[in-house]
């Protein structure tokens, strides 16, 4: 079956920007999480939904948004971008509880 | 709050050869651990995930990991390594009251496997 599938790759932005990241998860899986990867922070949690509502949060300012579709494809949203808004977003999905997230592959965001 | 704590940034071993990557966690409650590869420029693949049971989890790739609650540990091993186990590896928790829904990672340990 496919996997989680992140769009786009890789992607440029200038300071003071926004940008939306999407993210299709695993047929039939309606959990879908970020993480944004910095080699400073590491891994750090953004949010996590599950039918379309937002069950989660993390500790990021409010220029850090999300949603979940539906058919359960999600996006998130930066708005005025900062340099330290660089980094590996990944998003992550899974069908039930015990199973574990399956991630994709990211998108790299850089802020110039 | 969770933590968790990876020992060791860097381990270096030749192949063929055995190694342990090292994981200890703080929690109040009941957590799930989990052990994920990541290889350069890719996203995150499960390696294995312990819930309950049985303490000794195996995973893809010939690996295994024990779970030792007194110790709040969860150490990653390997009897045999291949040039293509190089990658960085990163444990993580969850909470067991919340099930998955949110993972706390450990900062990483780049294993470089050489021949």
């Amino acid at each position: 079956k496919a996997g989680v599938t992140q769009t786009p790759r890789y992607l440029i932005k200038t300071r003071g920007q926004q940008v939306t990241l999407s993210c299709s998860p695993i047929s039939g899986h309606r959990s879908v999480s970020w993480y944004q990867q910095t080699p400073g922070q590491g891994l750090q949690f953004l949010f996590e939904y599950f039918s379309e509502t937002q069950r989660n949060k993390g500790n990021f300012p409010g220029r850090f948004s999300g949603r979940q579709f539906s058919n359960s494809r999600s996006e998130m949203n930066v708005s005025t971008l900062e340099l330290g808004d660089s980094a590996l977003y990944l998003c992550a999905s899974s069908l039930e509880q015990g199973e574990g997230y399956t991630f994709g592959s990211g998108t790299r965001l850089t802020v110039v | 709050a969770q933590s968790v704590t990876q020992l060791d940034s860097q381990v270096p071993v030749f192949e063929e050869a055995p190694v342990e990557l090292r994981c200890n966690y703080s929690s109040s409650v009941s957590v799930y651990l989990f052990w994920y590869v990541q290889y350069p420029n890719q996203g995150l693949q499960l390696l294995l995930k312990y819930l309950s049971g049985s303490t000794l989890v195996k995973g893809i790739n010939g690996f295994e990991a024990e779970f030792n609650k007194s110790q709040t540990s969860f150490h990653l091993r390997k009897p045999s390594v291949h040039i293509s186990d190089t990658a960085e590896y990163f444990c993580a928790v969850s909470r067991w009251d919340t099930g998955f829904q949110k993972l706390v990672f450990g900062t990483g340990t780049r294993l470089l496997v050489s021949p």
